[in-house]
């Protein structure tokens, strides 16, 4: 079946660590995202890519990191100079140009200790 | 910039009622809207899309939404609900400028009592 998948679903890390978040998918799209999810405030953009190799900073790009390096692959590393890492990371994709929608994945737990 | 916005962060009613989540967009042209369903702790799933075909578009699980071009508006509703609609719902507008991500309202809970 074709999807996204997000592993794991839970991460726990302590304080000043660095963490990587994998998003992998097998719909043939294009383009990928990451959004970070906290109780009340939506879906923020944190970085999004169109092409292999290419990406492009959202809207709370700082304290994240991203590569592109293969069309299945978009990665998320929160690195610790993210001041408050501990939310729910979404990660979607779609075909170019996005009219028909994104899909998502399940999503990652990330806490940090 | 266009935005979209969700009027009632939480919305309740009784198994068996008429559900209705607003939305309302703001865009200088007829854009793509969508609304999407999460479950708790889960990622998000398309319910339907608008994408400038028939006015009235229906979705998954008895959904529904009408686009209204002269309110700026794509309300969801469900004739009738049920316990299992119970769930964060989200509008989301496609930007005009080709290559960007999608924009998000803040979301509506439904809560659905028996």
């Amino acid at each position: 079946d074709g999807g996204i998948t997000q592993s794991p679903k839970y991460l726990f890390r302590k304080e000043g660590q660095n963490v990587t978040l994998s998003c992998e998918q097998n719909l043939n799209h294009d383009a990928m995202y990451w959004y970070r999810q906290d109780p009340g405030q939506g879906l923020r953009l944190i970085y999004y890519s169109q092409i292999v190799n290419d990406f492009q900073k959202g809207d709370i790009a700082e304290g994240y990191s991203v590569s592109r390096e293969k069309k299945e692959s978009f990665p998320l590393t929160v690195t610790s100079a993210q001041k408050n890492p501990t939310a729910f990371y979404l990660c979607a994709s779609s075909m170019s140009g996005g009219a028909m929608g994104q899909f998502f994945g399940p999503g990652t737990r990330l806490t940090v200790l | 910039a266009q935005s979209v916005t969700q009027l009632g962060s939480h919305v309740s009613v009784s198994e068996g009622a008429l559900v209705l989540l607003r939305c309302n967009y703001s865009s200088s042209v007829p854009p793509y809207l969508f609304w999407y369903v999460q479950y708790p702790n889960q990622g998000l799933q398309l319910l339907l899309k608008y994408t400038s075909a028939a006015t009235l578009v229906k979705g998954i699980n008895g959904f529904e939404a009408e686009f209204k071009k002269s309110e700026t508006s794509f309300h969801l509703t469900k004739p009738s609900a049920h316990m299992s609609d119970a769930a964060e719902y989200f509008c989301a507008v496609r930007p005009n400028q080709a290559g960007t991500a999608l924009i998000f309202g803040k979301g509506t809970t439904l809560s659905v009592s028996s």
